[in-house]
């Protein structure tokens, strides 16, 4: 089967460093994504791994073991904008079809 | 400027209706996917495509149907079969298996 988790909520203080776990299990593994979604409104992308380590962008950086099904989604300097939900998506390849399986997402408070 | 669009915003249907949801693209992607998001959840794929006259069923397809008649447009029919349709429903776009860009979603309310 197919399972993505990643915790329910965190919060975090305004300038603090922040990081967010993801854990999978699937086959036909095809990448690993994580987005930005505030509330109410669409997910935006933030960052893609296929390949093991870290990939940085700036405040954000993202790694990823895929021989332990694990990925994090690291948060520096954090600012108050950066409240949202981050949702941990796996690429999946099966029958010849790509698609994305999302995990619920962690909801992360950022506090003065 | 380059987007995908969904309309409307908010809509709202009587029970035992079809409904029919709007999803527009002009960045050239050849693949369009519908997901469904319901409160303190994640995405939930409905319906995909990969190509113009071509798509598969997602994880939660029952109650739903698509076409892909062009390869800017992908609408979502919501139709009476689907027992519990209230939920915020995202359309998205991709290159290939590529990161997808997210239209601003519809929010669908049964009355």
């Amino acid at each position: 089967g197919q399972n993505i988790d990643q915790p329910t909520e965190m919060t975090a203080t305004e300038g603090a460093i922040v990081q967010i776990n993801c854990t999978y299990q699937t086959s036909g593994f095809n990448g690993l994504f994580w987005y930005q979604q505030h509330a109410g409104e669409a997910p935006t992308f933030l960052s893609y791994n296929v390949l093991d380590g870290l990939e940085e962008k700036g405040r954000f950086s993202s790694f990823l073991s895929r021989s332990k099904g694990y990925s994090y989604l690291l948060l520096k300097e954090l600012q108050m904008k950066d409240s949202a939900s981050y949702l941990c998506a796996v690429g999946n390849i099966s029958g010849g079809y790509n698609k994305l399986i999302f995990g619920a997402g962690t909801r992360l408070a950022v506090h003065p | 400027d380059g987007g995908i669009t969904q309309s409307p915003k908010y809509l709202f249907r009587k029970e035992g209706q079809n409904v029919t949801l709007s999803c527009e693209q002009n960045l050239n992607h050849d693949a369009m996917y519908w997901y469904r998001q319901d409160p303190g959840q994640g995405l939930r794929l409905i319906y995909y495509s990969q190509i113009v006259n071509d798509f598969q069923k997602g994880d939660i397809a029952e109650g739903y149907s698509v076409s892909r008649e062009k390869k800017e447009s992908f609408p979502l029919t919501v139709t009476s079969a689907q027992k519990n349709p209230t939920a915020f429903y995202l359309c998205a776009s991709s290159i290939g298996d590529n990161e997808q860009f997210f239209g601003p979603g519809t929010r669908l309310t049964v009355l």
